[in-house]
Order: structure tokens, then C-alpha cells, then sequence
């Protein structure tokens, strides 16, 4: 049981490239999360999923792109990255159960240095 | 809004004495209370939650939070700090969507170094 799992680990990017992060839970959750977290600001959700096939809007969407197409995996998508998208991404996932106060499990991160 | 505040960007504590992490809250009904833990180069992990009843919570490695309503606080507590306590505590707080589904805000985050 890996739990949650992130690829890559690092990366570094030139202005203007593009990635996908991969996400992936073995714990069959229904939702999952990608956050980024920059020194002083804690944990800001970009976009998050409450099952297969449905992506939403977090705090911080612009600039990012999200798809579920497999319960299991949860991508985010950098079209043309820019230096302000320097940051570590987490993923989380949970059962979420609508109405309940649910445990999010994350994944160790994915730092990102965008040049 | 549903928001957490920790008033401590760090806290240092001697190895052995108690620690206390605070959070206060700013919420609309009944709070759903959280902390979570991150050590260095890792991802956070869940420590304790606030849903209803006890206003004192037990946790992950004998860590307890103290939920008091009046003051609109839940302080992480210890009794005695380890060195390996050392970590980035993050307090957060359910909210729900314009979507219809709850979500967790979080705090900036509190620095603890325990010291040898």
C-alpha cells in the first residue's frame, strides 16, 4: 500500500515550458487535491477533483490545468510555466464523503523551480 | 469566512518541557477542526481533528489539542518535547464550496525547533 505517490520529484523548467504532475492514491478516495506551497503562505488549493471524471476550481486556479480521468490518478497540467509557479505541489487525497470531516492523505511533494 | 490563524511564525522549546503550537479560528456554525504535521522535504501528516465532544483531543505521537470554543482556539499541546518534534505544524480548518463540498483551509504554518 504506497498511499499517495507523485511524479516527479523535481524538476526545472525554462519560461514558457510546459509539464504535467502525476498524482496517483492506491486507497481507492474519492476526492483528490493538488496544493502548492510557498514559504509564508501555507498550503493554497489550486483545483480538486470529488470523483472520476469532475475537476474543480480551488483558491489559486490560474495558470494550472487538471483532469481526472481514472479515480486513481489526478494529473496538473502547466501550460506555459512562469517563475511566479516556483513551488512545491502536494497532492491529497480522501474518501470524501460528502458532510463528513475527512482525513486528507498527502504525497511527499514535487518541487518545481521555474526559470 | 472560514479561516485559522497561528500567531507564531516559530516556536522554540527545550527538549523535555512542554510545547503549546496555537491556532485560533474564525468560523460560521461548528468548526471541524485540524492539525497536520510536515517534516523536512515530506509531505503533511495528519495529526488530530475536532469534530464534536471532548474539548480534548489525543493525537499521533502523544500530541493533544485543546479545543475552547470562547477563546475560538485549538492549541496543539505536549506534555515533554522531543528533538524529533522538530517540524512545520500547519492548524486548518473545514469549509464548505460554493460546490456543495468541504474543503480545508490552512494556516501559514509554525515553525517548532526543540532544542537538545
Amino acid at each position: 500500500n504506497a498511499g499517495v505517490t507523485q511524479t516527479p520529484k523535481f524538476r526545472v523548467l525554462k519560461t514558457g515550458q510546459s509539464m504535467t504532475l502525476l498524482c496517483a492514491q492506491d486507497m481507492n478516495h474519492e476526492y483528490m487535491y493538488w496544493y502548492r506551497q510557498d514559504p509564508g503562505m501555507g498550503l493554497r488549493l489550486i483545483h480538486y477533483s470529488v470523483g472520476e471524471g469532475t475537476t474543480a476550481k480551488g483558491e489559486v486556479p490560474d495558470g494550472y490545468n487538471v483532469s481526472r480521468l481514472k479515480k486513481q490518478n489526478f494529473l496538473l497540467g502547466l501550460e506555459s510555466a512562469a517563475p511566479s509557479q516556483t513551488s512545491v505541489y502536494f497532492c491529497a487525497s480522501s474518501y470524501g464523503t460528502s458532510g463528513m470531516a475527512e482525513t486528507q492523505y498527502f504525497g511527499p511533494g514535487t518541487r518545481l523551480l521555474v526559470l | 469566512a472560514q479561516s485559522v490563524a497561528q500567531p507564531e511564525d516559530q516556536v522554540n522549546v527545550a527538549e523535555g518541557n512542554p510545547l503549546t503550537v496555537k491556532c485560533t479560528y474564525s468560523v460560521s456554525g461548528n468548526p471541524y477542526l485540524f492539525w497536520y504535521v510536515q517534516y523536512p522535504n515530506r509531505g503533511l501528516q495528519f495529526l488530530l481533528k475536532y469534530i464534536t465532544g471532548d474539548n480534548l483531543v489525543k493525537g499521533s505521537y502523544g500530541f493533544e489539542a485543546e479545543f475552547n470554543k470562547s477563546q475560538t482556539s485549538f492549541h496543539l499541546k505536549k506534555p515533554s518535547a522531543l528533538v524529533s518534534d522538530s517540524a512545520l505544524y500547519f492548524c486548518a480548518v473545514r469549509r464548505l464550496t460554493g460546490a456543495g463540498s468541504y474543503q480545508l483551509t490552512f494556516g501559514k504554518g509554525t515553525k517548532l525547533s526543540v532544542i537538545p
